[in-house]
């Protein structure tokens, strides 16, 4: 039961456009959406997240895009650098009750590799 | 402030052989968590650890299992591997709490695990 879905495993841009990112989820429940950048041999690192009850949330060249009604968000990347050039994941945080109290735990998509070309 | 560190970097192991990796979390971080990635695919949750003890799984079998120490550190075992047991395994720490809105993970590098 894929929940957060990333269609595209790759996209190639020219250094100064716009990189988009899409992410499709399943789950209306969710309520947070987080994006994180990893580089090979590193781990992943948060870049940016939205509150579902917000449509839209910027940080400096990163904005991300909420479509409640779509269940789609998107990242836009703006001018996008060479130093962009990673794996990007869509994830959104779940709480689960169980026998020892709260788990939460990040439900992942399956990742954008993102190449920005000098 | 340190961040979270695994070891090994790499392990190539047979199948039906036993693996331990394991997981520094970053300071004063309590809860670890450890998260499977297979080639292609997001991080897939396998467990939690909080005050030493499993406080909630994914869609794992038991021969996966872990432990965490007093000191939060944290160790993730997997018995009789299978070539499908061949992924980067990534450990994650937080503090109790941070995790409801997806803040305050830190993952560290990961283990990338060859099963042959």
């Amino acid at each position: 039961d894929q929940q957060v879905k990333q269609n595209s495993p790759s996209l190639s841009v020219q250094e100064g456009r716009i990189s988009i990112l899409n992410c499709d989820y399943t789950n209306s429940m969710f309520d947070y959406f987080l994006w994180y950048k990893k580089y090979p041999a590193e781990g992943p690192t948060f870049l940016i997240s939205i509150s579902s009850i917000k449509d839209k949330n910027e940080d400096g060249r990163f904005t991300v895009f909420l479509n409640k009604s779509a269940k789609h968000l998107s990242l836009h990347i703006v001018p996008s650098q060479p130093g962009d050039s990673a794996v990007y994941f869509c994830a959104a945080p779940r709480t689960a009750m169980n026998y020892g109290g709260a788990t939460n735990k990040l439900i992942f998509g399956t990742g954008t590799l993102l190449a920005v070309q000098p | 402030e340190t961040g979270v560190t695994q070891s090994p970097t790499h392990l190539i192991k047979t199948r039906g052989q036993q693996v331990t990796l394991r997981c520094s979390s970053q300071s004063g971080h309590n809860t670890v968590s450890w998260y499977q990635q297979a080639l292609g695919q997001g991080p897939q949750f396998i467990f939690q650890y909080y005050r030493e003890e499993e406080n909630g799984r994914g869609n794992f079998p038991p021969r996966f299992s872990g432990l965490q120490f007093p000191n939060y550190s944290s160790e993730l075992n997997v018995n009789a591997l299978e070539l499908d047991d061949s992924a980067l395994y990534l450990c994650a720490s937080s503090l109790p709490g941070q995790g409801a809105s997806g803040y305050g993970y830190t993952f560290g590098s990961g283990t990338r695990l060859t099963v042959v």
